[in-house]
């Protein structure tokens, strides 16, 4: 079946970039979205990149898909204390009826 | 404008006793769906509703879950009898269609003792 997968901790100093990785299997994908987790929060969608697009760029974040290679990143530039959370890669098969499959979170920590 | 609403925010139980959760989306929303996030990993689709009928119900354990949407709007996801690896958070997420952006409520978490 589909399987999104990403790695789980991630750490940075305020200030710096940060790069979140994802890999997925459904070469049927059509969306593929970042979401944003604070704790004791519900999902915030942060942003989305259509599978026939390579980049997408939205404020400090940037979204590059590797197609070929089922490879989905998220750049966060200047990262703030406030973007602390676990991010979440999910993706979108065609005729999933709207189901999105997540991966596991990637858990972002950004050290003054 | 409102988002999803879900209630209760906690809920503590024993194994064997039951549990509802309801859920009231985004005004308008056809689409409604909830999702288990256990501590750890990602949210994982239990049931999707377009109206008041099933879309995807392939992962719900349905000897011991079930969900309804009887007039197409609230939603309620039923746990009898609890086991303890349902210890998780209840998320209901609704679009306005099937291909709709999803819009989360704040999740239920549940703690089986």
């Amino acid at each position: 079946g589909e399987d999104v997968e990403q790695s789980l901790f991630l750490s940075v100093r305020e200030g710096d970039s940060s790069v979140i990785n994802c890999t997925y299997t459904d070469s049927s994908s059509t969306y593929l979205y970042w979401y944003k987790q604070e704790p004791g929060a519900g999902l915030q969608l942060l942003t989305y990149i259509f599978s026939n697009m390579d980049m997408k760029q939205d404020q400090r974040l940037t979204v590059l898909l590797n197609k070929k290679d089922k490879h989905l990143s998220l750049r966060i530039a200047d990262t703030q204390t406030g973007d602390s959370a676990i991010y979440f890669c999910a993706e979108r098969g065609y005729n999933q009826g709207g189901k999105l499959i997540f991966g596991q979170g990637t858990e972002l920590s950004v050290k003054p | 404008e409102a988002g999803v609403a879900q209630s209760p925010r906690y809920k503590i139980i024993e194994k064997r006793q039951s549990v509802a959760f309801w859920c009231n989306p985004i005004s308008g929303h056809a689409t409604l769906y909830w999702y288990q996030q256990i501590l750890g990993q990602g949210p994982k689709l239990l049931i999707q509703f377009q109206n008041n009928g099933v879309v995807d119900d392939s992962q719900l354990p349905k000897d011991r879950f079930s969900a309804e949407r009887l007039k197409g709007v609230d939603s309620t996801l039923k746990i009898q009898p609890a086991k303890l690896e349902d210890s998780a958070v209840y998320l209901c997420a609704s679009s306005f269609g099937r291909d709709g952006e999803l819009f989360f409520g704040e999740g239920s978490r549940l703690t089986v003792l």
